[in-house]
């Protein structure tokens, strides 16, 4: 069965610290890979995508995300967080072969970022 | 892009009642989706349409739940004899064409059935 994991719930962590949100994956042929963020009162908004070629892709405001096939994995990265980076992090995951891009979220990982 | 718009923001229903929420997607997107999300987890897909033809439903969709898109524009979402277990916050998204186009959500709708 398709499926997204996210390895933590909660990250707390100050202004200018670095964040790595983990995300690893099972799914079956090619797959693609997304960040979605929430922000405190606000609808899901795409930060990176995935879908060949390089494998570290560059997303909006500052995110990265590395794709190691081998270890099925699509770890989120800013080198520098700010206070405004607070939100809910989603990464999730589309197969080529599915139907309409249809994608399958990990948990989510809430991030507070302390000023 | 005027995003995707959701309607009614919050519901708050009676265990047995019917309810339904309606979708408008960004215009000319041809796909739409519904998803639904409870407290700490991420969304779940619950079905998908490709212009008005519903194309795939989930398991979790039960025969409760009705969805349509009769124009192949906005899309309604139909809960029959709501249950306490289906609070939750349910997402519309919508996307473009074929091949890999990203998913833009909306703000949800949020249930509560008391």
């Amino acid at each position: 069965a398709q499926s997204v994991s996210q390895h933590n719930h909660h990250v707390i962590l100050s202004e200018a610290a670095s964040l790595e949100l983990g995300c690893n994956y099972s799914y079956g042929g090619t797959v693609n890979l997304f960040w979605y963020v929430q922000y405190p009162g606000q609808h899901l908004q795409l930060l990176l995508k995935y879908f060949s070629g390089d494998p570290l892709v560059k997303g909006i405001k500052g995110f990265e995300a590395e794709f190691i096939k081998s270890k099925f994995s699509f770890n989120l990265r800013k080198p520098s967080v700010q206070w405004s980076d607070t939100a809910e992090y989603f990464c999730a995951a589309s197969g080529s072969k599915a139907a309409g891009n249809k994608l399958t979220f990990g948990g989510g990982t809430r991030v507070l970022v302390k000023p | 892009d005027t995003g995707v718009s959701q309607d009614p923001r919050h519901k708050i229903t009676k265990r047995g009642q019917n309810v339904t929420f309606r979708c408008d997607p960004i215009s000319e997107h041809n796909r739409l989706y519904w998803y639904r999300q409870t407290l700490g987890q991420g969304p779940e897909f619950l079905t998908y349409f490709q212009n008005e033809a519903q194309l795939e439903k989930s398991r979790l969709l039960s025969d409760r739940f009705s969805a349509e898109r009769p124009k192949g524009s906005f899309s309604t979402l139909e809960i029959q004899r709501t249950e306490q277990g289906d609070s939750a916050m349910y997402l519309c998204a919508s996307s473009y064409g074929q091949g890999n186009s990203p998913l833009h959500f909306g703000n949800g709708t949020r249930l509560t059935v008391t």
